[in-house]
């Protein structure tokens, strides 16, 4: 595609829940990465992949946070049990190669009541 | 791992003046350094990178300068226009993977 695409863009879920976010990077990007961004914060690396390899998942808040890229290109970020402090914009970005220009999407806001 | 700082949280800027957007990094192991622009409910959008085997880059109104020695590196933006307003961040790479700073919102005054 032309950018990198997220979905959904806004996200409400109740306390408990679980959700699953979607990236799709651009088409033939081999490295992908999830940022977290608190309001008014920079953004917070959770999880970096190449291909369908989780190369580095050390960012990842707690073990209720678990990402996955099976074919190497669209990548699920999962939260599991929602708690209030996941609330935050979760963001993805792409790159053709490792060490390369990465390109962001529009980002996911989710927001835990 | 990398840990990133800009020098101003907040920077109001006339129209038509010069801005200048610092920031500092701590790995000297870092060698791939972006600026991005992030307006209000939006992604952060690319502005212009520098490798460190360079110590400036120039833009569309846009500079980067790289100073390796005292781990610094700014943008500075040419005539600011209203369409400037947003939160800049740097972005620091020793690796693979990009730091970010906490950024500097920009407002630029008609």
């Amino acid at each position: 595609g032309a950018g990198v695409s997220q979905s959904p863009r806004y996200k409400v879920a109740k306390r408990g829940q679980d959700v699953a976010l979607r990236c799709d990077p651009i088409s033939g990007h081999v490295s992908l990465f999830w940022y977290q961004q608190a309001l008014g914060q920079g953004p917070e690396f959770l999880t970096y992949f190449q291909n369908e390899a989780q190369l580095d998942k050390s960012g990842l808040p707690s073990d209720r946070f678990f990402a996955e890229r099976p074919e190497g290109s669209v990548s699920t970020l999962k939260i599991q049990r929602t708690q209030q402090e996941d609330s935050a914009v979760y963001l993805c970005a792409s790159s053709w190669a490792p060490g390369n220009t990465i390109y962001f999407g529009e980002g996911s806001w989710l927001t835990v009541v | 791992g990398e840990s990133v700082g800009l020098h101003l949280p907040t920077l109001s800027v006339q129209e038509g003046d010069n801005s200048i957007i610092n920031c500092a990094y701590s790995n000297s192991a870092s060698d791939y350094f972006i600026w991005y622009k992030q307006e209000s409910g939006k992604g952060p959008q690319f502005i212009i990178d520098i490798r460190s085997n360079m110590d400036k880059r120039q833009g569309q109104r846009v500079t980067v300068l790289l100073n390796k020695t005292v781990k610094h590196l700014s943008l500075q933006i040419a005539a600011t226009q209203p369409g400037d307003s947003a939160v800049y961040f740097c972005a620091v790479s020793p690796g693979n993977q990009f730091y970010f700073g906490t950024g500097t919102s920009l407002t630029v005054i008609p």
